[in-house]
């Protein structure tokens, strides 16, 4: 059965430092989302790309994130500078071909900030 | 701005009985709820999902029933078994929208042989 993958599966970093997390969505999607998930909080949609744009970003997603798709396969994360804030669980998810289908996440990326 | 919201943070219930878990929404624009199941260190896990045109919908051993007057969805899993236990999300969206899911807290489930 298809699914999403995620790598790394962990990831520590310095604070200030760059971390780019990757995912690979089900190979027939074409919509795209990041989620995280802090400790002990809920999971928070972060932002939505379709048609090589962002859809949608929330309040989270500022000026030191980003997403691209680099390539027919790839979908990535980039915090430019970590905080220790950013220290989560990063969910990639991808749905078929509209925004109510259902999303499927990869099993994600534990980052931590130090 | 908890406009998904799940107020049992857990439930425990025994092996073969049923387990009822509660979400409740404030967005009346939401129009599609599903719900993930999530173990551990993995990502969520579809289960089910119902749209605002139903209010109910099943799949196997899990029912889930959607009350809009009352902005309420709820999910049964009958029978219950030890391998249901997982921390459950009720999650909600909109047509028209990105797509982007709104989480509730999510509910631990323990089902105890």
């Amino acid at each position: 059965e298809p699914e999403v993958t995620q790598t790394p599966s962990h990831q520590v970093t310095q604070m200030g430092q760059e971390v780019i997390l990757r995912c690979v969505p089900i190979s027939n999607h074409l919509y795209f989302y990041w989620y995280r998930q802090i400790l002990g909080q809920k999971v928070e949609f972060l932002v939505s790309f379709y048609n090589n744009e962002i859809s949608e970003k929330s309040e989270i997603f500022d000026d030191q994130f980003s997403v691209e798709r680099p390539d027919g396969s790839n979908f990535t994360l980039k915090i430019r500078s970590t905080k220790l804030e950013d220290s989560a669980m990063y969910f990639c998810a991808s749905s078929e071909d509209s925004n109510t289908d259902t999303q499927y996440f990869g099993p994600g990326t534990r980052l931590t900030v130090l | 701005d908890q406009q998904v919201k799940q107020n049992s943070p857990s439930l425990s219930v025994q092996e073969g009985r049923i387990s009822i878990l509660n979400c409740d929404y404030t967005n009346s624009m939401f129009d599609y709820f599903l719900w993930y199941k999530k173990y551990p260190a993995e990502g969520p896990t579809f289960l089910i999902s119902i749209s605002s045109i139903k209010d109910k919908n099943e799949d196997g051993r899990f029912t889930v029933f959607l009350n809009k007057s009352a902005k309420h969805l709820s999910l049964h899993i009958v029978p219950s078994q030890p391998g249901d236990s997982a921390v459950y999300f009720c999650a909600a969206t909109y047509d028209g929208g990105t797509g982007k899911l709104i989480f509730g807290q999510g509910t631990t489930l323990q089902v105890k042989p």
